[in-house]
């Protein structure tokens, strides 16, 4: 069975600094997709990036980027240049096949991201 | 934003009630999931469709139920609400799992059963 692992519970950061969240993931797959969501207090689950894992490149959306290492299992987001509208709870999550449970995400546990002024 | 409403938002209800929530889609999406957030568990699958009465179990399925008689809704239900089941529930749609899909979620309703 897949798993999921955020080892950072909070993590904090100053205003436009960079910040990583770390992810790592265990699997028996070869293709897969992995996911970061953001959630703010008003509990809306957004996608923040997507990475498939049949391509090397690194995604990248705007001041997001992830790095993601196959061979270690590790999917890591780089915030830059951080902003107060940044602070919420992150959800690195892999997606199954569609056979298992209809291509269910597997979330971990969150990080909860403060940025300070 | 992906159009999916959920209702009720908030709902506070007694131990052995039944409670239905309700998921709607104007994206017409074939896959419509149900999950629950839990402190310390992140969100995990309850049910799932992948089609109009077309439904199936996911890891956390006991004592509920599904329903989806129109593509554009999921119905999830809790034949008799116990105390476990206070939490916050997200309804997520997809249009194609097997091409990696991403899966957009709704605003969630917050249970709670005293």
């Amino acid at each position: 069975a897949q798993t999921v692992t955020q080892s950072q519970p909070e993590m904090s950061v100053q205003e436009a600094e960079t910040v990583t969240l770390s992810c790592t993931y265990d699997t028996s797959e070869s293709d897969y997709y992995l996911f970061w969501y953001k959630q703010p207090p008003s509990r809306q689950m957004i996608l923040v990036i997507r990475q498939e894992a049949y391509k090397q490149q690194n995604a990248t959306e705007n001041r997001f980027s992830v790095n993601f290492q196959k061979a270690a299992k590790s999917f890591s987001l780089k915030i830059s240049d951080s902003q107060l509208g940044d602070a919420a709870m992150y959800f690195c999550a892999y997606r199954t096949s569609y056979y298992n449970q209809g291509g269910k995400l597997i979330f971990g546990q969150g990080t909860e991201l403060s940025v300070k002024p | 934003d992906a159009g999916i409403t959920q209702s009720p938002r908030h709902k506070v209800t007694e131990t052995g009630t039944p409670v239905t929530l309700r998921c709607h889609q104007t994206e017409n999406h074939r896959y419509m999931y149900w999950y629950r957030q839990d402190p310390g568990h992140g969100l995990r699958l309850i049910h799932y469709s992948y089609g109009v009465k077309d439904t199936d179990k996911g890891e956390v399925s006991d004592g509920y139920s599904v329903s989806r008689s129109k593509t554009e809704d999921f119905l999830l239900t809790l034949e008799s609400a116990t105390s476990s089941q206070t939490s916050v529930y997200f309804c997520a749609i997809s249009e194609s799992p097997d091409l990696g899909e991403t899966q957009y979620f709704g605003p969630g309703t917050r249970l709670l059963v005293l």
